[in-house]
């Protein structure tokens, strides 16, 4: 367990308004993701970041944006949500020692 | 580019049985392999990884994978599934250390235990 914690954990809101997600680490992990999981697709990577204020686009990452201002907090924005939007997004974290990535729970999204 | 193909989208097994869940990864040079579980409602948790050596590799709660590279395959065992094991699994492939850890997951397979 590395100590990720993602709120909220579930939200609802309508189409075309904003949402931010957030992700907090404890074990000061250089690299973060945020994926969505939709059924079918298993898990899209969206965006990631190696660093403070160091972020690149993943596979599937229109209509989203991050921010990293400090090592322990990841953001994901939907500027302007979209009932494709509507998913179970993850957080994770790599460890560089041993390689892996730990996901938080995940947070459950509807957008009406 | 990288892809990870998990053939069956559902397979139901009695408890006790063996289990055996396929993947196939397409990448040209030597790929970081992991098999994760997801039990419903919940995150990914890493049953194991592979990433040179010994090809048949050994994880958490009873599982092991081998690495076969002649068939681009890592595919995922259980001698005895018990009914706790009923989840969703998942292979990824990585692009290496020195790189930024992304991984590329296949679609999920997700197990039933028939009692």
């Amino acid at each position: 367990d590395a100590g990720i914690t993602q709120s909220p954990r579930h939200k609802v809101t309508e189409t075309g308004t904003p949402v931010t997600l957030r992700c907090h680490q404890t074990e000061n992990h250089r690299y973060m993701y945020w994926y969505r999981q939709d059924p079918g697709h298993g898990l899209r990577l969206i965006h990631y970041s190696y660093g403070v204020k160091d972020t690149d686009k993943g596979e599937v990452s229109d209509g989203y944006s991050v921010s990293r201002s400090k090592t322990e907090d990841f953001l994901l924005t939907l500027e302007s949500a979209t009932s494709s939007q509507t998913s179970v997004y993850f957080c994770a974290t790599l460890d560089g020692n041993s390689y892996e990535q730990y996901f938080g729970p995940g947070t459950r999204l509807t957008v009406t | 580019a990288q892809s990870v193909t998990q053939p069956d989208i559902h397979i139901t097994v009695s408890e006790g049985a063996s289990l055996e869940l396929r993947c196939n990864y397409s990448y040209g040079a030597t790929p970081y392999l992991f098999w994760y579980v997801q039990s419903p409602g919940q995150g990914l948790q890493l049953l194991l990884k592979y990433f040179s050596g010994d090809t048949l590799v050994q994880g958490i709660k009873g599982f092991e994978a081998e690495f076969k590279r002649s068939q681009s395959s890592f595919n995922l065992r259980k001698p005895s599934v018990h009914w706790s094991d009923a989840a969703e699994y998942f292979c990824a492939v990585g692009d290496g250390q020195g790189s930024q850890g992304n991984l590329i997951f296949g679609k999920g397979t997700k197990l039933s235990v028939k009692p």
